[in-house]
């Protein structure tokens, strides 16, 4: 397996530009989330999603947008790009909801200008 | 809301030291909780787990307990090795993928 993986690993966009930033899992996980890392503030919630079709806002949705139409994919679209989103994405799978480990992709770097 | 409290990074000690780094969170009912490790370049790695009070979770020679009367879930080492040199992330889960993590303890080991 090669677990989770997400693609680019690193992106410059300037001001205003939109792009989608890809994840995708191989275990057959349901459960699938994105995180966004800045310094001294641990990970945020972005997004999640419980299944195929199935999407909900975490603490900071504001500026991103998410669609799950397979089970393996999440992708992650930035519309209008803006300087606050310069940050590392990170994307998370599990199988159970509740006590079950998380997944970590190996993250993206994203540079807004 | 639900939130985790990490001591303050970061931490520098020395090979074979003993390691504490101390979490506390505020959450309502019994969250499962967790401690991640980020190691340079790298993605999150779960290193350990409690899911109910008094439940220790351990790994590679991490130890960390739940504490309801405390709420805390500090993390313990014995003896440190230059390669625990990492960010170590505490969190809790509450509900459907919502991990709600700590700010993050960058931790050097120095030979």
């Amino acid at each position: 397996n090669a677990g989770v993986t997400q693609t680019p690993k690193f992106q410059v966009l300037k001001t205003g530009q939109s792009m989608t930033l890809q994840c995708a899992q191989d275990m057959n996980h349901e459960y699938m989330s994105w995180y966004r890392q800045d310094p001294g503030m641990g990970l945020r919630l972005i997004h999640y999603s419980v299944g195929a079709g199935i999407t909900d806002q975490g603490e900071v949705p504001n500026g991103y947008n998410v669609s799950r139409s397979t089970t393996e994919d999440f992708p992650l679209r930035l519309l209008s790009a803006a300087p606050s989103q310069t940050s590392v994405y990170f994307c998370a799978s599990s199988f159970d909801r509740v006590t079950d480990t998380q997944y970590f992709g190996p993250g993206t770097r994203l540079t807004v200008l | 809301g639900d939130s985790v409290t990490q001591m303050e990074g970061p931490v520098t000690l020395s090979e074979e030291a003993f390691l504490t780094i101390n979490c506390t969170y505020t959450a309502t009912g019994y969250p499962s909780l967790f401690w991640y490790v980020q190691y340079p370049g790298e993605g999150l790695q779960l290193l350990l787990k409690a899911t109910k009070a008094d439940d220790k979770g351990s790994n590679k020679g991490f130890e960390a307990t739940y504490r309801k009367e405390t709420t805390s879930f500090h993390l313990e080492k014995g003896s440190v090795q230059v390669s625990d040199s990492a960010v170590y992330f505490c969190a809790l889960l509450k509900g459907a993928q919502k991990l709600v993590f700590g700010q993050g303890t960058r931790l050097t080991i120095n030979p």
